[in-house]
């Protein structure tokens, strides 16, 4: 059974630091893109940004680019998000989501984690 | 950047009913189209992916189509189950995308 566990979410201030993880368990972790999609507090789904299964290739949504960081690590089978300066808007449910192979779009879900940046 | 809507976004129905959602792209994404379903306070679910095919396991009342810049996610007979909000998403070109949803509650 496919499984993503996300973790590391919490409350921190404006202009702060987080840094989300990501467990994947039940399937070749190593051969799959990986995503993180967030959803605000009664809003509607925004992909954040994925990474390819090598590292090799990174795309990320124009709001996070210079703040955000996405990286894996596939000894481990985990997945990361460094989110520097973060911002009020930033507030919301952070999903970790694989893909569905050459499909860029995501098969299967973990639970969420949730951001909140306020002061 | 691809902007994705959605009509209605709301849709109230009842149990049986046939319903159909409509998901419209700024611009042509070849078919590269995915449906999800979201209950509240759960990670959505995958549902359909290439704007027709059906993931494994979801029930056959559900059927998508379409192409260009139009598509539309069909419940043929609506269950008690399939109250929940749906979400269509463009895979065409980055960034990706998804339509601000349609939430069908019951009548």
């Amino acid at each position: 059974e496919v499984q993503l566990v996300e973790s590391g979410g919490g409350l921190v201030q404006p202009g702060g630091s987080l840094r989300l993880s990501c467990a994947a368990s039940g399937f070749s972790y190593n051969t799959y893109w990986v995503n993180w999609v967030r959803q605000a507090p009664g809003k509607g789904l925004e992909w954040v940004a994925n990474i390819k299964e090598d590292g090799s290739e990174i795309h990320y949504v124009d709001s996070v680019k210079g703040r955000f960081t996405i990286s894996r690590d596939n000894a481990k089978k985990s997945l990361y998000l460094q989110m520097d300066s973060l911002r009020a808007e930033d507030t919301a449910v952070y999903y970790c989501a694989r893909d569905r192979g050459i499909h860029r779009t995501f098969d299967n879900w973990g639970q969420g984690t949730l951001v909140t940046v306020s002061s | 950047d691809i902007h994705m809507t959605q009509s209605p976004s709301t849709l109230s129905a009842s149990v049986g009913d046939r319903v159909i959602i409509t998901c419209r792209a700024s611009q042509n994404i070849n078919g590269w189209l995915a449906w999800f379903q979201q209950k509240p306070g759960k990670a959505p679910k995958f549902l359909i992916y290439q704007a027709s095919t059906l993931d494994s396991g979801v029930p056959s009342r559900f059927s998508g189509s379409g192409s260009g810049t139009e598509f539309t996610l069909t419940i043929s007979s609506l269950q008690p189950d399939d109250f929940a909000t749906y979400y269509c998403q463009q895979y065409n070109s980055y960034p990706l995308t998804f339509g601000p949803g349609t939430k069908v509650d019951i009548k």
